[in-house]
């Protein structure tokens, strides 16, 4: 099984709610990671967990928190976004960061922020 | 810090015709991935190139790596209406100490017509 599970598929929020991603793997990964992808653009990373701990956080603002409950699961959690956000997230998983492995995507969360 | 440029970035085509995108990089990588992406769809793998001289080909697609001259291609072989997406090539960047992560380029948007 190399899949990785995203969900939802879309979101709308408003500037005041409170959501979270969800990403799932079961291949035994060790790294798990978060995009954004902007139209036309290419993915954009913003955090990075190894080992279920936060290795990389590029700078990412904190309306954005991630958390990784398990070797599994990587969440995002969304708190007062503004329209700017609206974008693809996309997570992924590898068997580890350290040493060059191949990622995999998920189908991505399509977020809009109205 | 590694750069990834490909070209071009837009390219239109007749089906049938021959093409080939590029991507350079700046530094040294163990890996050179090229991705295609369907709008509002996730990254799909489309080929893994691991060590100079590589050359994978599947269907019309072509894929190689020349590590010394840091340029991987993609050449696509009368090209069909299918082909039409972006695609984009990214390479693994030594991030801290034994971390790895990905630097894509801009995405190269292909569109075949008839």
């Amino acid at each position: 099984d190399t899949e990785v599970t995203q969900t939802p598929k879309h979101l709308v929020m408003g500037m005041t709610n409170k959501k979270s991603l969800k990403c799932e793997q079961h291949m035994g990964h060790r790294a798990m990671y978060w995009y954004k992808q902007k139209a036309k653009k290419p993915p954009e990373l913003m955090f990075v967990y190894s080992y279920e701990k936060l290795s990389i956080n590029e700078s990412v603002p904190s309306r954005f928190s991630p958390e990784c409950p398990n070797s599994s699961l990587l969440n995002l959690h969304l708190h007062a976004l503004q329209p700017e956000d609206s974008a693809l997230y996309l997570c992924a998983s590898s068997q580890s960061l350290t040493g060059s492995y191949e990622q995999y995507f998920g189908p991505g969360t399509r977020l809009t922020v109205t | 810090e590694l750069k990834v440029e490909q070209n071009p970035l837009f390219l239109s085509m007749q089906e049938g015709k021959n093409y080939t995108i590029y991507c350079n990089y700046s530094t040294t990588s163990d890996r050179l991935y090229w991705y295609r992406q369907d709008p509002g769809k996730s990254l799909e793998s489309l080929f893994v190139l691991l060590s100079n001289g590589a050359v994978k080909q599947e269907g019309r697609l072509m894929a190689s790596l020349d590590t010394k001259a840091r340029l991987s291609t993609l050449h696509i072989t009368a090209a069909v209406h299918d082909l039409s997406a972006t695609y984009f090539c990214a390479v693994d960047e030594r991030s801290g100490g034994s971390n790895y992560k990905l630097t894509f380029g801009k995405g190269t948007l292909l569109t075949v017509n008839p």
